[in-house]
């Protein structure tokens, strides 16, 4: 079935370093990819998406890249700020799945320290 | 302004209970989903609607039940069946159904089985 695999925390940075996270994926045929952020005690936010290979998705100085090849869309930010302690999460939606449901990985914690 | 509502936030009940998660949104969107989120998990979807009168078991909707009487409006019963409820719950909407579409989420209920 498909799946969502991310590198597990917590990650540790300190401000204005640079973050990677890793995610990959498995899926039949062509899935959207996303990352959302979680803050504590709070719902998910979108914070990016690539509909389809080689796109880029980007905000907030995020960047993922939807790379088929690698079946991988990892999370990067140039400068990370302590605002960005977080949970990120990595997800697909899958054309051939009439829920189009978001399977998510398990999350990684990011922490910025001053 | 536009968003999704879940009350109430905290959600304590006696073992035995039936409980009800609110869920509404006013952003005209045609398709709703319940998610649950565990600590150091990922979501995992447990019904969906892609449109009003009709509704589809997701992943774990054993000892759950939804309605979908209202475009609005998303209710989630936790029944007594329902072995092991306490859990962070997550309320999703999205323009239609779709893979690239983006899902926005609730703040969320948190539920605890005492």
């Amino acid at each position: 079935g498909n799946s969502v695999t991310q590198m597990e925390g917590p990650v540790t940075l300190s401000e204005e370093a640079f973050l990677t996270i890793n995610c990959t994926y498995t899926a039949t045929g062509y899935p959207s990819l996303f990352w959302y952020v979680q803050y504590p005690g709070e719902g998910l936010q979108l914070l990016l998406k690539a509909t389809k290979a080689d796109d880029k998705g980007s905000n907030k100085g995020f960047e993922a890249t939807y790379r088929k090849e690698t079946t991988s869309f990892h999370l990067e930010k140039g400068s990370v700020q302590v605002s960005d302690s977080a949970v990120y999460f990595c997800a697909l939606s899958s054309p051939l799945d009439s829920s189009y449901k978001l399977i998510f990985g398990s999350g990684t914690r990011l922490l910025v320290r001053p | 302004d536009g968003g999704i509502t879940q009350s109430p936030k905290y959600l304590f009940r006696k073992e035995g209970q039936n409980v009800t998660l609110s869920c509404e949104q006013n952003l005209n969107h045609d398709a709703m989903y319940w998610y649950r989120q565990d600590p150091g998990q990922g979501l995992r979807l447990i019904y969906y609607s892609q449109i009003v009168n009709d509704f589809q078991k997701g992943d774990i909707a054993e000892g759950y039940s939804v309605s979908r009487e209202k475009k609005e409006s998303f209710p989630l019963t936790v029944t007594s069946a329902q072995k092991n409820p306490t859990a962070f719950y997550l309320c999703a909407s999205s323009t239609q159904g779709g893979p690239i579409y983006e899902q926005f989420f609730g703040p969320g209920t948190r539920l605890t089985v005492l």
